[in-house]
């Protein structure tokens, strides 16, 4: 168990459609990273926040938006959805913002249809 | 632009043999590297890393090089048991910067 918490496991929806991701991180982390995995591909980066203010963004589409909570969670809130933005979506946490591991989530994994 | 590669999608050992998977980056400020597991419907989970300022860094049956002249990257598993047959990705991030790289994957098979 990573101590990352991510909710809903499973999340069916259609187009157009607006959906919420929601991960807790691990005790005592300030970093909360959101990647995107979609079939045959690798991990996609899409934003970092740390101990609430946006940090890094990587290739997030602008219908996809985040943020972090005082209490540290995140959430991601993807609008307009299309069919391609089914994928895996993993939450990680880490301690700082430096070179410590990052602790993954087990995902929400999202159908549009 | 895939700044961390993984060139070998799949890779099949027998049980008690060595695995090796391999990883190559572009990047030359890159100094922290990391190899994550992932079994099926689970996160990666972090097994092993290494800072820049080394070579080699060992952890009970895993142990991860760095070339850092090749820029490459290795993880080595000896002996590979079934339970190792998952997917294991490489990251790699600089001293100064947020963003994790990640590789596309290899995908383990240990063979009993």
């Amino acid at each position: 168990d990573s101590g990352v918490t991510q909710t809903p496991k499973h999340l069916i929806t259609a187009t157009g459609q607006r959906v919420t991701l929601r991960c807790s991180p691990r005790s005592g982390d300030l970093s909360v990273y959101w990647y995107q995995q979609s079939l045959d591909q690798g991990l996609q980066f899409l934003i970092q926040y740390y101990n609430g203010e946006e940090r890094a963004k990587g290739n997030i589409l602008e219908r996809f938006s985040a943020q972090q909570f005082p209490d540290l969670h995140s959430e991601l809130n993807l609008s307009s959805l299309e069919l391609g933005d089914s994928a895996l979506y993993f939450c990680a946490s880490s301690r700082d913002r430096g070179n410590s591991p990052l602790h993954f989530g087990n995902g929400t994994r999202l159908t549009v249809t | 632009d895939q700044q961390v590669k993984q060139n070998s999608p799949s890779l099949s050992v027998q049980e008690g043999r060595i695995s090796i998977l391999n990883c190559d980056y572009t990047n030359s400020m890159f100094d922290y590297f990391l190899w994550y597991k992932k079994y099926p419907a689970e996160g990666p989970t972090f097994l092993i890393s290494i800072s820049s300022i080394k070579d080699k860094n060992e952890d009970g049956r895993f142990t991860v090089f760095l070339n850092k002249s090749a820029k490459h990257l290795s993880l080595h598993i000896v002996p590979s048991q079934p339970g190792d047959s998952a997917v294991y990705f490489c990251a790699a991030i600089t001293n100064t910067g947020n963003q994790f790289y990640f590789g596309t994957g290899t995908s383990l098979t240990v063979i009993p």
